[in-house]
């Protein structure tokens, strides 16, 4: 069975500068997914960014950039220029493309970004 | 236009009680789940359904029923109510069950057991 570890509960930032929440997980697969999704105190689940495991360029969606490195089996989340919107629980999920597609998310980072 | 919207999004019962959650999503996809989020924040799958198929059943008490009557919804009944089902139960849905598409939520329903 997978499983998806985020070290850090809990993380903070000062406004406009760079914070990197990290995620390490364990597969014997071979090809999988990966992806971010963060959580405000509104609840809804929102994506940040995903990767194919068979993708060696790291993603990128604006602010927002994974460090990808696939023989370690870590997948860290790097946010650039941090805004007080960035404030949210992110989590890391890895999805199998086999066993159903079944997704396995980490236990959660909690961001607190600071004027 | 709400992709994933599930009914109601607070629900306070009692103990003993039978209770269901709705989930209809208009984004067209055929696969959808059901996670639990506990006072901790950790995020456990459920239940997930492909075009009205169960295809993933966590180890999850047989008081907790899926039913997909339509691809496009997922509804969630709980029997015999128990302190510990106290949590936000998410709905979501995917394109298809293996994807890189991501999973779309829906707001959540925190169920309140007194």
């Amino acid at each position: 069975a997978q499983t998806v570890t985020q070290s850090q509960p809990e993380m903070s930032v000062q406004e406009a500068e760079t914070v990197t929440l990290s995620c390490t997980y364990d597969t014997s697969e071979s090809d999988y997914y990966l992806f971010w999704y963060k959580q405000p105190p509104s609840r809804q689940m929102i994506l940040v960014i995903r990767q194919e495991a068979y993708k060696q360029q790291n993603a990128t969606e604006n602010r927002f950039s994974v460090n990808f490195q696939k023989a370690a089996k870590s997948f860290s989340l790097k946010i650039s220029d941090s805004q007080l919107g960035d404030a949210a629980m992110y989590f890391c999920a890895y999805r199998s493309l086999t066993n159903a597609g079944k997704s396995t998310f980490g236990d959660g980072t909690t961001l607190t970004v600071k004027p | 236009d709400t992709a994933v919207s599930q009914t109601p999004k607070y629900l306070v019962t009692q103990m003993g009680n039978d209770k269901s959650i709705k989930c209809e999503q208009n984004l067209g996809h055929d696969t959808m789940y059901w996670y639990k989020q506990d006072s901790k924040k950790f995020l456990k799958i459920m239940f997930s359904y492909n075009n009205k198929e169960l295809i993933i059943n966590e180890t999850v008490p047989n008081r907790f029923s899926p039913k997909s009557p339509d691809k496009a919804h997922l509804n969630l009944h709980i029997n015999s109510l128990e302190l510990g089902d106290s949590a936000v139960y998410f709905c979501a849905s995917s394109l298809s069950a293996v994807s890189n598409q991501p999973q779309h939520f829906g707001d959540g329903t925190r169920l309140s057991i007194l």
